[in-house]
Formats: C-alpha cells, structure tokens, sequence
C-alpha cells in the first residue's frame, strides 16, 4: 500500500524557516517524481515544487522561489522542503504528492500544517 | 501563467440527480487536466485523468469530457458519498495550476 506522510510543521514567526519531510513507502521511491502541493486559505490548491525521480530536475513555484528548497534522499525515501524566510501567506495544509507516469498527483499524503504568524 | 476557472463555485442537489462541472483553461491544455474530490479532513483523490479516463476505483458514474480549454465532469447519479469539493487541475505547463474548486452539498 502506497503511504506518504508529513511531517515538520508547526507555528512559525515571519521570517523564520521551517523543514518539511515526507516518508514514502509501499512503492519504489526512487522511480516516481515527487511534488510538495500546498492548500491555504487565500488561494486554495497550489503547487509548490516538483523534483524528479533521479534528484536532477527540479521546478518551483514563483511565489516560493528562492525562498523554498526542495530534496530527496532515495536511499531513505524520503522528500524534504527546506522553507526559508516563510510569510503569512505560506500558511497552510502542506501536501506531499507522487506522479505516476500516467496521472500526476495520483496519492497524496494526510498533509502537514505551517502556521506563520507573529 | 494557465488560469484554471471552475463553475459553478458551489452547487446543491439531491441523491439521484445528475451533476455537471465545468473547467475553463486560459489557454489550450489538450487533455492535461485531472479532476480530484476532496473531502472534509481529507487529501484530495484523483477521480480522471486524462480529461475522460477514470482512474482505478473511482465509480463508472463518474465521466470526464473535453479537450482544449473545456472540459467536464459529470457525476450520472449523485450519490451520499459524492457530496464534496471538486476541483481541475492542468499539467500541461509548469506551473501546474487547480481550479477553485466546486462545492456539491446537498439541496
């Protein structure tokens, strides 16, 4: 069975940093792209950042660009966002998701929630 | 950037009842587009892929249409279970984006 679960959030203070990790099992990790999808209450479901199977491509969103670093480690299956100079607006419900070839997104974890607020 | 525009944004509707939501994409996407449902409390679950082909699991009820800027989702007989948000979303072009999202409550 296909898990992914977050965790690493919590509440933040503007300007601070956060680490969100992903543990994935019941699948072979280092076959799938992996992708962070946020949903916040200003501006619902949004993609964050994509990073393929091998480590060697990676995507951001512009509102997170610079700020946001996305990782893996394939010997731990495991997925990482490095969160830097985090705002208001970053607060929200952080999503782990996988894509298979065939359907982007196609499992999701329960999500993890940043707070940020002074 | 490709905006995603659902319609409507909140429907009610009852057991039995066919169902229709629309998708508008600003720009062509071929058949880029998923629809997800989420539940309260829930992560959302993948319904179509494709535009029309229903992902593994996911009730025959549900049928997805259109290619280009317009699509659908058609839900034949609403069920109990389907009362929750839909949404699209497009992975044609980075950034990949979602649609606002449908609420379907009962009436």
């Amino acid at each position: 069975e296909v898990q992914l679960v977050e965790s690493g959030g919590g509440l933040v203070q503007p300007g601070g940093s956060l680490r969100l990790s992903c543990a994935a099992s019941g699948f072979i990790f280092s076959n799938y792209n992996m992708n962070w999808v946020r949903q916040t209450p200003g501006k619902g479901l949004e993609w964050v950042a994509h990073i393929s199977s091998s480590g060697t491509s990676i995507y951001y969103a512009d509102s997170v660009k610079g700020r946001f670093t996305i990782s893996r480690d394939n010997a731990e299956n495991s997925l990482h966002l490095q969160m830097n100079s985090l705002r208001h607006d970053d607060t929200g419900l952080y999503y782990c998701t996988r894509d298979s070839s065939a359907v982007p997104r196609d499992y999701w974890g329960q999500g993890t929630l940043v707070t940020v607020s002074s | 950037d490709i905006q995603m525009t659902q319609s409507p944004s909140s429907l009610s509707a009852s057991v039995g009842d066919r169902v229709t939501i629309t998708c508008r994409a600003s720009q062509g996407i071929n058949t880029y587009l998923l629809w997800f449902q989420q539940k309260p409390g829930k992560a959302p679950k993948p319904l179509i892929y494709a535009a029309s082909r229903l992902q593994s699991g996911v009730p025959s009820r549900f049928s997805g249409s259109g290619s280009g800027t317009e699509f659908t989702l058609t839900i034949s007989s609403l069920q109990p279970e389907d009362f929750a948000t839909y949404f699209c979303h497009q992975h044609k072009s980075y950034p990949p984006t979602f649609g606002g999202g449908t609420k379907v409550d009962i009436k």
